[in-house]
């Protein structure tokens, strides 16, 4: 596997379920971060990790909980989420926090539907 | 006002001709500036990166950087039909960790 991959790819869950979206970055990157894209919206930043510690929570609802084991794996536990949170959901890592020279690599990202 | 702004498009230009895509932002203290490509169903992926005032140039593209009016542009030279994406502009602001997105610009390439 190269670069960042993410599972799974599609997800339908209803609003009582708890489902978990993993990503794993194999670049050898210490910044991973979680993006929210919806339609017609722009692309929106929920959290950012840096070197395993949470760097940036933005305002994301406690239905959505991230855990970042160690510097290559990122999770996003979901619970009683709305159908409003239907959406593409995209992990991202960058060799130290995103500018300048340190260039996001993006996932396919997991597109995720609440019934 | 949105933090960074983009027309939604669809931006439509003849093939051979020069594509110009326009980004503005709210934040004085911004220090980096993105393009990105977006193919429909795919994720973005990073065509320039600036951050000093002026012109970039790589190969077909040049990106242009106007920090007085917070202003940044991508220009795609001799376009091609493979160049029909969405285009997302974003800016890495004051906090080092925290990037915004622009909604985005839809490029349409015509033969």
């Amino acid at each position: 596997e190269t670069g960042v991959t993410q599972t799974p790819r599609h997800l339908v869950m209803g609003m009582t379920n708890k489902k978990s979206l993993k990503c794993e970055q194999h670049l050898g990157h210490n910044a991973m971060y979680w993006y929210k894209q919806s339609a017609k919206k722009p692309l929106e930043l929920m959290f950012v990790y840096n070197f395993k510690e949470q760097t940036e929570n933005n305002s994301v609802p406690s239905r959505f909980s991230p855990e970042c084991p160690n510097s290559s794996h990122l999770f996003l536990h979901l619970h009683t989420l709305q159908p409003e949170d239907s959406a593409l959901y995209l992990c991202a890592s960058s060799q130290g926090l995103a500018g300048g020279n340190n260039e996001q690599f993006f996932g396919p990202g997991t597109r995720l539907t609440v019934l | 006002q949105k933090e960074v702004e983009q027309n939604s498009g669809p931006l439509s230009v003849p093939e051979g001709a020069i594509a110009s895509l326009n980004c503005t932002y709210s934040d004085r203290g911004s220090q980096s500036f993105f393009w990105y490509r977006q193919y429909s169903g795919k994720s973005p992926e990073l065509i320039m990166f600036i951050y000093s005032n002026g012109d970039k140039e790589d190969g077909r593209f040049t990106a242009q950087l106007n920090k007085a009016s917070q202003y940044v542009s991508l220009l795609i030279r001799d376009s091609q039909p493979s160049d029909s994406a969405t285009y997302l502009c974003a800016v890495r602001g004051s906090s080092a960790s925290k990037i915004i997105f622009g909604s985005g610009t839809r490029l349409s390439i015509r033969p």
